[in-house]
């Protein structure tokens, strides 16, 4: 089975708070690709990161992290310092090497940052 | 540059009805994809579009269907609407038909069925 799964359907935290998005992924496949993007309340998706399964090195950009590990099958999101812009729904999706542009997203986690 | 525009924004439709909704990419993107978002389901791939060809495609009823132009602009077309149709319908632009691309989406259609 090819699945996405966020297990926090609601997250809400306090400004400057410290907050992490779970992402745990199935696949047999040993070439694929993760994705997080952010879904403001405009709608539109916008792209943060991505990742090959051939690369586990962790990301830092701004407030921003990611730990990528093939052992668990997780690919998780560390917001630091939340601020109230960072109020939305973020998305992990995955894709693979021979479905072209097709993602495969996990339900979602709505994150409520309150001042 | 221009992002991906999507048309019309809002659209009200009665059950029965067929609807069309249009997708421009960024300029210079060939592969064009469609999901339907909704509370219930989340986001679900429709298929996807490159230089005309569909080249993958969910797992959807045969009464949506699509196509893509020269220009790389794409429509997709939704025939008796059922209510569970109700949706926001998202299009994606990307460069090339990499799987490891990133994906530029648009502000979606959301269409309601009455």
């Amino acid at each position: 089975a090819q699945k996405v799964t966020q297990a926090q359907t609601e997250i809400s935290v306090v400004e400057k708070e410290d907050v992490t998005l779970d992402c745990v992924y199935e696949t047999r496949d040993t070439t694929y690709y993760l994705f997080w993007y952010k879904q403001p309340p405009s709608g539109e998706l916008v792209f943060l990161i991505r990742r090959n399964s051939f690369d586990e090195q962790n990301e830092i950009s701004g407030r921003y992290s990611w730990n990528f590990q093939k052992s668990t099958s997780s690919f998780n999101f560390t917001i630091t310092a939340s601020q109230v812009v960072d109020s939305a729904v973020y998305f992990c999706a995955l894709s693979f090497y021979n479905q072209g542009g097709k993602l495969i997203f996990g339900q979602g986690t709505e994150l409520s940052v309150k001042p | 540059k221009a992002g991906v525009t999507q048309t019309p924004r809002y659209l009200i439709k009665t059950r029965g009805q067929q609807v069309t909704l249009s997708c421009s990419p960024i300029s210079g993107h060939r592969s064009v994809s469609w999901y339907q978002q909704t509370p219930g389901q989340g986001l679900q791939f429709l298929f996807e579009y490159f230089s005309e060809t569909q080249r993958n495609k969910g797992n959807f009823p045969g009464r949506f269907s699509g196509r893509q132009f020269s220009n790389s602009r794409s429509e997709m077309n939704v025939s008796t609407l059922e209510l569970g149709d109700s949706a926001l319908y998202l299009c994606a632009s990307s460069g090339d038909r990499s799987s490891y691309n990133e994906q530029f989406f648009g502000p979606g259609t959301r269409l309601t069925v009455l």
